[in-house]
């Protein structure tokens, strides 16, 4: 199986500043990485896929990159409302696995 | 718009069944793969199944294999998850989510859960 490990697992941050969060595979995965926000007591919400593809509807704050078994999720702005868990999933081949999150929260 | 709706959770004792259900709505269901996504309390996302459109290729988690199956009713809409001889381990929110296949397989649609509670 692949694995997938995110960094940092939390990160403490003001509105408006640019967040960072790291995804690192196991073993390559090409571009088939998407990155999935949830918020306490809902479902996850799909932001980006194939690595660098915004999901309809999510705003351009939001920017991810990489290839191969090294994924970024930028949010280059902090809002109030992207105040959540960031989980990373690779895509490429059974069995789909996550890595464990990163939480984002309010400093 | 898309719709995904889970029922069917409950609490169960150790070794029991239930079965999920999803019912989907405002897409062409038959076109589309389907998973099943779970959430253990206060832990991260795993994956458990997923089964392709026609029903025919089924994936399972090794956590799973043997004890859930995944299946659909297309002509219903519905997608169904029948889980036996249930664990403690198994108490999870379960979400079913709307397979995108693009160079890999992505969630884009997801229901808001049903939970599962394993527990004498």
């Amino acid at each position: 199986d692949i694995q997938m490990t995110q960094s940092p697992s939390s990160v403490s941050a003001s509105v408006g500043d640019r967040v960072t969060i790291t995804c690192r595979a196991s073993q390559g995965v090409s571009s088939s990485l998407a990155w999935y926000q949830q918020k306490p007591g809902k479902a996850p919400k799909l932001l980006i896929y194939v690595a660098s593809t915004l999901q309809s509807g999510v705003p351009s704050r939001f920017r991810g990159s990489g290839s191969g078994t090294d994924f970024t999720l930028t949010i280059s702005s902090l809002q109030p409302e992207d105040f959540a868990t960031y989980y990373c999933q690779q895509a490429n081949s059974f069995p789909w696995t996550f890595g464990q999150g990163t939480k984002v929260e309010i400093k | 718009q898309v719709q995904l709706v889970e029922s069917g959770g409950g609490v169960v004792q150790p070794g029991g069944s239930l079965r999920l259900s999803c019912a989907t709505s405002g897409f062409t269901f038959n076109n589309y793969g389907m998973h099943w996504v779970r959430q253990a309390p206060g832990k991260g996302l795993e994956w458990v199944a997923l089964i392709r459109s026609d029903g025919n290729i089924k994936y399972y988690a090794d956590s799973v294999k043997g004890r859930f199956t995944i299946s659909r009713d297309n002509s219903n809409n519905t997608l169904y998850l029948q889980m036996n001889s249930l664990r403690r381990e198994d108490t999870a929110v379960y979400y079913c989510a709307k397979e995108r296949y693009i160079s890999g397989s992505y969630m884009d649609v997801w229901g808001k859960g049903t939970t599962v509670t394993v527990s004498s």
